[in-house]
């Protein structure tokens, strides 16, 4: 069974810091990794995905990176901001070899920059 | 194109009523994924339909619970005789072709068995 463990549960920055997210999973045999931003009371929004094939993704001041054989990825974010405070989640997708790609997430690091 | 809508945004139930959570995927999407994310927990997945067809259920209670994704219409993801523990906020996701693309998520229903 998948078990995706995110580190830290929390994390306080002064703006301006660099910042790194863990996230580590059980079972190798994955079809991609997403990193996701949850804000209080709303829904998810994707911020980076990467295939089972590729290393990293890169989207403006994010980095995502996947260690695919020892089960890691990392999410680091450059110059943090107040407005990246949020819950960021990690998923993956496990490679069945069939049509369903549910996700399993873990239970996220909540991220709080403060001005 | 809208994105994936859900309503009611939030609902209220007494316990031992029924709850009906819908769900309209973005406009072309013919695959809709449910999750709850309960208290201090991450999201689990529920169940995962396409068109008419359940196709995989392994994540919700056997009892309960039920979901469709008719031809026409959104999905529903009904819970009957709703008990305090079924309080959760359930998402639904919808994708044009399954792991092709990334799930487009819902705002989510916030449910409150009082």
């Amino acid at each position: 069974k998948q078990e995706v463990t995110q580190i830290p549960a929390a994390l306080s920055v002064p703006e301006g810091e660099n910042l790194v997210l863990n996230c580590s999973f059980t079972d190798s045999a994955i079809y991609n990794l997403q990193w996701f931003r949850q804000d209080p009371g709303k829904g998810l929004t994707s911020l980076l995905l990467i295939q089972s094939s590729q290393r990293e993704q890169t989207s403006g001041r994010l980095n995502a990176s996947l260690d695919k054989s020892s089960g890691r990825s990392t999410l680091y974010i450059a110059a943090s901001q107040p407005g990246d405070s949020a819950t960021y989640l990690c998923a993956v997708i496990k490679d069945s070899g069939g049509s369903n790609y549910k996700l399993t997430f873990g239970k996220g690091t909540l991220l709080t920059v403060n001005p | 194109n809208a994105g994936v809508m859900q309503n009611p945004r939030h609902l209220v139930r007494r316990r031992g009523q029924e709850a009906r959570l819908r769900c309209s995927p973005m406009k072309g999407h013919s695959h809709v994924y449910w999750y709850r994310q309960l208290p201090e927990e991450g999201l689990k997945f529920m169940v995962y339909l396409q068109k008419e067809n359940i196709i995989d259920e392994s994540g919700m209670p056997k009892e309960r619970f039920s979901a469709e994704f008719p031809k026409e219409g959104p999905s529903i993801l009904r819970i009957q005789q709703v008990v305090r523990g079924d309080s959760a906020a359930y998402f639904c996701a919808s994708s044009p072709q399954s792991g092709v693309e990334t799930q487009y998520f819902g705002p989510g229903t916030r449910l409150l068995v009082l």
